[in-house]
């Protein structure tokens, strides 16, 4: 059974950037079987999915935070990362990721990484 | 982009009872690639339904999903104390993926 776990700072000063990992166990981030997924949600707020990255390195982006992240993977450490730049007050959230099967929902997540963007 | 509208915004109603709950998309949701999640506090969300109406590994047969095109509907069918939650659908049919805002279940 797969299992994510993130990772990262919990806290970040405005107009840093802002850096989680994603570690996958008890499958291969390479089987090919899931687009790895990484989703936010504000404090009290909805959820707002961020973006995906494919084993081969393909990635969709939200149009929404396309110009400021960057999700990139290391098979030889079946890991996945997610970089968001310049943050502000409004990047504060709890970051999850998820794998996502190809035509399918998002059938397993991380326990999520609080996030506070603060000086 | 799709925008998924949930209502009602909070449902309260007592353990034993049936909720319905809905979602509604600005557009078609091709292939009915409509998911519902459950969301406890301090909790990840976790799948129930996918593709509209099947369940999820596990789920019991108290959660059914229905609907096509722009209108998809929760339904459970006797509320237990453990249902009581946070509800979001979410749509994987187009890009970007999108949820909707929640529908808070309470105990009445």
């Amino acid at each position: 059974q797969v299992q994510l776990q993130e990772s990262g700072p919990g806290l970040v000063k405005p107009s840093q950037t802002l850096s989680l990992t994603c570690t996958v166990s008890g499958g291969s981030i390479s089987s090919g079987d899931y687009y790895w997924s990484w989703i936010r949600q504000p404090p009290g707020k909805g959820l707002e999915w961020i973006g995906y990255i494919y084993y081969s390195g393909s990635t969709y982006y939200n149009p929404s935070l396309k110009s400021r992240v960057t999700i990139s993977v290391d098979t030889s450490k079946n890991q996945f990362s997610l970089k968001l730049s310049s943050v502000t007050a409004a990047d504060t959230a709890v970051y999850y990721c998820a794998s996502w099967p190809a035509g399918d929902a998002f059938d397993i997540w991380g326990q999520g990484t609080m996030v506070t963007v603060s000086s | 982009e799709i925008v998924l509208t949930q209502s009602p915004g909070t449902l309260s109603l007592s353990p034993g009872e049936r909720a319905t709950l809905s979602c509604r998309a600005s557009q078609s949701v091709s292939s009915s690639y409509l998911a519902w999640y459950q969301q406890k506090p301090g909790q990840a969300p976790r799948l129930l339904i996918y593709g509209a109406s099947s369940r999820a590994t596990g789920i019991p047969d108290r959660f059914s999903g229905s609907g096509s095109g722009t209108d998809f509907t929760l339904t459970i069918s006797r509320l237990e104390p453990e249902d009581f939650a946070v509800y979001y659908c979410q749509q994987y049919g187009s890009f970007p993926l999108t949820f909707g805002g929640g529908t808070k279940v309470e105990i009445k």
